[in-house]
């Protein structure tokens, strides 16, 4: 059974210019969520997605937003890019509301210059 | 809302020795509970969960974690370390009610000695 695909694994951008990172998940899974993890805060929740619907959203700018299709991929975007956008961006997926644990891709690993 | 509070930023132990790793949590509902392990540029890897039932629970690579409700503590114990046990490890809560996400500690680098 194939894991949490995200791609590109790695990514140098400048401020001011946007990006689009992408999640395919565990075959059947529906729930996507992608968090922010930084040296400083930690793991940060920022939205999930299930059935193509935004469920929940944390606590970032409308910089950052994301969509899910109808075969349960996912992809973020963040506009204008800031140097604190630097993170390594995490997908994951999981059956249902998470209760019985969400599947982590390896991340892909943003810089922002 | 619910938060984890993990002690330690970074714990230091011998090969052989035995792990803990300490994990408190804040829920105004039943918790469902998690460890999982982050190795270098990877993503995180779901070591064990708690969610019902049984409240000692086993997962891999030897690693077990006790539920105790009255302490609201979730810690996390390997009776003999391994050198491939050097990583970071994260808990994290999520609760039962409604839609939950996951809500992580700030991590516990666990650095392993010969």
């Amino acid at each position: 059974k194939a894991g949490v695909t995200q791609t590109p694994r790695y990514l140098i951008k400048t401020r001011g210019q946007q990006v689009t990172l992408s999640c395919s998940p565990i075959s059947g899974h529906r729930s996507v969520s992608w968090y922010q993890q930084t040296p400083g805060q930690g793991l940060q929740f920022l939205f999930e997605y299930f059935s193509e619907t935004q469920r929940n959203k944390g606590n970032f700018p409308g910089r950052f937003s994301g969509r899910q299709f109808s075969n349960s991929r996912s992809e973020m975007n963040v506009s204008t890019l800031e140097l604190g956008d630097s993170a390594l961006y995490l997908c994951a997926s999981s059956s249902n509301t998470g209760s019985y644990g969400y599947t982590f891709g390896s991340g892909t690993r943003l810089t922002v210059v | 809302a619910q938060s984890v509070t993990q002690l330690g930023s970074h714990v230091s132990v011998s090969e052989g020795a035995l792990v803990l790793l300490r994990c408190n949590y804040s829920s105004s509902v039943p918790p469902y509970l998690f460890w999982y392990v982050q190795y270098p540029n990877q993503g995180l890897q779901l070591l064990l969960k708690y969610t019902t039932g049984a409240t000692l629970v086993k997962g891999i690579n030897g690693f077990e974690a006790e539920f105790k409700k009255s302490e609201t503590s979730f810690h996390l114990t390997k009776p003999s370390a391994h050198m491939s046990d050097a990583a970071e490890y994260f808990c994290a809560v999520s609760v039962r009610k409604g839609y939950s996400t996951l809500t992580f500690g700030k991590g516990t680098m666990l650095l392993v000695s010969p």
